[in-house]
């Protein structure tokens, strides 16, 4: 059973930056997984981020950025706003028979 | 603009069924793939299903496979889900949400809940 791993919870100051990782049970992470990113607050449905690694859907703000990072995807956001305090989850795509996979979510507090 | 709009959740028994609905619009929905995502309360995102633009393929997770049924209807621009056998941890809110080639989702509703009690 493939498990994609995230950061449980992180803090960031506003102003400051912050980076959120990805990883998978099955080895590193690369282009090929096409790593998903999104953001979710409280009784909200979750809202698409980053999508094949470093691309912004229309809506995005310009301070979230996608990469690779170590064998790893990562979101990084810069310059941190009050707004920006939620869930994040990665979405990871294996193919084959169970093609996508979320990772657990990293819970962003902003203080 | 696009819209997604899920119904069809509710309370149901162990061992129930039910079958929830996707209204689209905004898009062309025949053009693209749909997926089903549930959140358990408290809990993280987890994919469920999906299903190709002309509903030639159709993708389970483990935990649902064999008791869910995804389908669509592009004559009315509409996803369901058909769920058998649900058991207590189907409890969850149910999202639908568009297909963003390459293997992304860009669009979501905002949910129907499915709560599996006696």
């Amino acid at each position: 059973q493939t498990v994609v791993t995230q950061e449980p919870s992180l803090t960031v100051s506003p102003g400051g930056t912050v980076t959120l990782t990805c990883a998978s049970s099955t080895g590193a992470v690369t282009s090929g997984y096409y790593p998903n990113w999104f953001q979710q607050k409280p009784g909200q449905a979750p809202r698409a981020l980053i999508y094949s690694t470093s691309n912004k859907h229309s809506w995005t703000p310009a301070r979230f950025s996608g990469s690779l990072l170590g064998g790893k995807a990562a979101l990084t956001l810069s310059g941190v706003q009050p707004e920006d305090e939620a869930e994040y989850y990665c979405l990871l795509y294996y193919g084959g028979a169970h093609p996508w996979v979320f990772g657990g979510g990293t819970k962003l507090t902003v203080l | 603009q696009v819209q997604l709009v899920e119904s069809g959740g509710g309370v149901v028994q162990p061992g129930g069924s039910l079958r929830l609905s996707c209204a689209a619009s905004g898009f062309t929905f025949s053009s693209y793939g749909m997926h089903w995502v549930r959140q358990a309360p408290g809990k993280g995102l987890e994919w469920v299903a999906f299903i190709r633009y002309d509903g030639s393929n159709k993708y389970y997770a483990d935990s649902v496979k064999g008791r869910f049924t995804i389908s669509r209807d592009n004559s009315k621009n509409t996803l369901y889900l058909q769920m058998n056998s649900l058991r207590a941890e189907d409890t969850a809110v149910y999202y639908c949400a568009k297909d963003h080639r390459p293997a992304a989702m860009n669009y979501w509703g905002q949910g129907t809940l499915v709560t599996v009690s006696s």
